[in-house]
């Protein structure tokens, strides 16, 4: 697998608290994405992240933030969860702009309750 | 929305080949198509992708009809580790400014043995 690892792995919160999904990769890969996925449906993009420091929003990405201080680390921010974010999030990585070399992480289940 | 349509699910003997359709009727002349698959409670994994030849790598063969409008994936022998939810996804080969792919629901390919 390649060497992309995200934490936490499952969590439980409340609604309105602010949670921290973190991406980490070995890879040195200049791109990485935050996706859901919700049942039944595909994934769907929240931010990317194109450099250090360098991010842009996707297709849903109301209710969350994104931060790259690093080459290695991208982190997921929701500022006040809710129900709706209840989902499961992958984190993907790719050296450049070419979608045969993406790679997924495993995945962080995330419920608010 | 989607751009392309696939079976919700599929059966195939275990040692057999599985053949999965999927219609693409409104590809551009510079998409390809794109296989990923997802096993349970992983993230996405490549598998193949095509433009208008047909093409073979160590893990499938992807067949797209001359007009372009429908493709094939053949996983050869199938196994029970094939068990999983197969995406067809149309898309340019770089990533544009959307940084996405679009998702659909997939196929849920059954090896039973």
């Amino acid at each position: 697998d390649a060497g992309i690892t995200q934490s936490p792995r499952h969590k439980v919160t409340e609604t309105g608290t602010p949670v921290t999904l973190r991406c980490h990769q070995t890879e040195n890969h200049r791109y990485m994405y935050w996706y859901r996925q919700d049942p039944g449906h595909g994934l769907r993009l929240i931010h990317y992240s194109y450099g250090v420091k360098d991010t842009d929003k996707g297709e849903v990405s109301d209710g969350y933030s994104v931060s790259r201080s690093k080459t290695e680390d991208f982190l997921l921010t929701l500022e006040s969860a809710t129900s709706s974010q209840t989902s499961v999030y992958f984190c993907a990585i790719s050296p450049g702009q070419v979608w045969t070399e993406a790679f997924f992480g495993q995945g962080t289940r995330l419920t608010v309750v | 929305d989607a751009k392309t349509t696939q079976p919700p699910s599929m059966d195939c003997a275990e040692g057999r080949a599985a053949n999965l359709p999927c219609n693409h009727s409104t590809i551009s002349g510079n998409e390809y198509v794109y296989w990923y698959r997802q096993i349970h409670s992983q993230g996405p994994q490549y598998i193949i992708h095509g433009l208008k030849n047909n093409e073979t790598n160590e893990m499938a063969s992807l067949i797209i009809t001359e007009d372009r409008k429908s493709s094939t994936l053949i996983l050869p022998h199938a196994t029970l580790r094939d068990t999983a939810v197969y995406y067809c996804i149309v898309r340019a080969l770089e990533m544009d400014s959307n940084y996405q792919l679009i998702w659909g629901a997939g196929t849920k390919l059954i090896i039973k043995p």
